[in-house]
This record gives structure tokens, C-alpha cells and sequence, in this order.
């Protein structure tokens, strides 16, 4: 079934360090997304990126795009308390699939 | 501009009872997603819906639950029959142009069955 692996599962940072996340998917994928969630929030949307080797930044966070379309990556600089939540990558494969599958998610602790 | 709102936010069933929960999309917005999480989990596809039809259930159990979204009113989830594996939070989003577009998350039904 079509997947979208997410790793790490789990990051624990000290405030001011980078943090990185990877999604991973067997598949060509016509666009991807990125939810955060803040624990016991709902999902909020922050980036869609579209072309090949797209990359993007919202301040301290850069996304990117792989040039094969089959991953992305979402980075933190000097992550902030704020930063703490579960990060989710989403994507709609290519064809007629008419549902947006969501990564397995990275959850990240920041330590003050 | 209200955003997409969810009802109840908690609900309680007791084991055979049924469980429903109501979704108003955002406005503007005909696109409904529903998707179920678990307590450290991601979220997993259920179902999503335009008007009056349903594009894609696949990932919705066959029996016990069904959903529709009326011309009219709030898309409606409904769990027949609840069992204590149906406790998860579940979350309605909606969108204006389809998955391609960002997906607008309610804050969710937290469903606990005893």
C-alpha cells in the first residue's frame, strides 16, 4: 500500500540546536506537504512544495524537495521551546488516488 | 472567518452505543477529509467527501461506519455499535480545491468508549 515513511520518530533537542526531519516515499509523489501538531492540538498546515528540488523557508524552518520527487525534508535552525510538536509530512501519490496519506511523523522534544 | 468546527470536541459511548460526530467545513470550502488518530500515532485516511457523494472510503471499515456530507448541514461521521478500539481522536479537515490543496484540520472529536 502506499506509504510515507518518516524518520526519526522521535528528537530530542537542547534549545538552540538544528533539527532535521526526513520523509521518505517508494513512489514519485506529485506534491508534498508539511502539518505540525502541537501535543493535544490539531494538525496545522505549513508548506506545500511542488516542483523538483524545490526548496523553501518560513524564517527558521527550510523544506526541500527532492529532485526525484520521492522525498522531502523539513529544517529547523536553533529550534525554540515553541518549536515542540509532532511533524507530519503529507503527499498525494501520482494518478487518480484521491486521498493525501500522511507520514508516520516526527515528534520533537526541546529542552530549555 | 470561522474555521472548520468539530462537535462535540469529547464524547463518551458505552460499548454498543453509537457514536456520531459533526464536521462544518470552513467557508468556501466543499472539500471534507476525515481521518482517525491513536493515542503517538499518525493520522490515518478515513474518507473523503464532496457534496452529497463520496470520492474515496477506502479507508473507512466496512461495517459499523459510514459518513455523509448533505447538501445541506455539517458531514457527519457515524459509528454504529462502538467497540473500546473505536476510542481515537478524530479529525475533520476540510479544503477548497481538493487534497492537492492545503487541508484545514477542525480540532478534532476525542471518542471514548467504555
Amino acid at each position: 500500500g502506499q506509504q510515507v515513511m518518516q524518520i526519526p520518530q522521535y528528537q530530542h533537542v537542547q534549545e538552540g540546536e538544528d533539527f532535521t526531519t526526513y520523509c521518505n516515499s517508494s513512489t514519485t509523489l506529485s506534491n508534498i506537504q508539511w502539518y505540525k501538531q502541537r501535543p493535544g492540538g490539531h494538525p496545522v498546515f505549513l508548506i506545500q512544495l511542488v516542483k523538483s528540488g524545490e526548496v523553501k523557508k518560513q524564517k527558521r524552518l527550510t523544506f526541500q524537495f527532492g529532485e526525484a520527487k520521492k522525498n522531502s525534508s523539513l529544517h529547523i535552525t536553533a529550534t525554540q521551546t515553541t518549536d515542540v510538536g509532532t511533524y507530519f509530512c503529507a503527499a498525494i501519490y501520482g494518478g487518480a488516488t484521491n486521498k493525501l496519506i500522511f507520514g508516520t511523523g516526527t515528534l520533537l522534544a526541546v529542552q530549555p | 472567518n470561522a474555521g472548520v468546527m468539530q462537535n462535540p470536541r469529547h464524547l463518551v459511548r458505552r460499548r454498543g452505543q453509537e457514536a456520531r460526530l459533526r464536521c462544518s467545513p470552513m467557508k468556501g470550502h466543499s472539500h471534507v477529509y476525515w481521518y482517525r488518530q491513536l493515542p503517538e500515532e499518525g493520522l490515518k485516511f478515513m474518507v473523503y467527501l464532496q457534496k452529497e457523494n463520496i470520492i474515496d472510503e477506502s479507508g473507512m471499515p466496512k461495517e459499523r461506519f459510514s459518513a455523509e456530507f448533505p447538501k445541506e448541514g455539517p458531514s457527519i461521521l457515524r459509528i454504529q455499535q462502538v467497540v473500546r478500539g473505536d476510542s481515537a481522536a478524530y479529525f475533520c479537515a476540510s479544503s477548497q480545491q481538493g487534497p492537492n490543496s492545503p487541508l484545514h484540520f477542525g480540532n478534532g472529536t476525542r471518542l471514548t468508549v467504555t
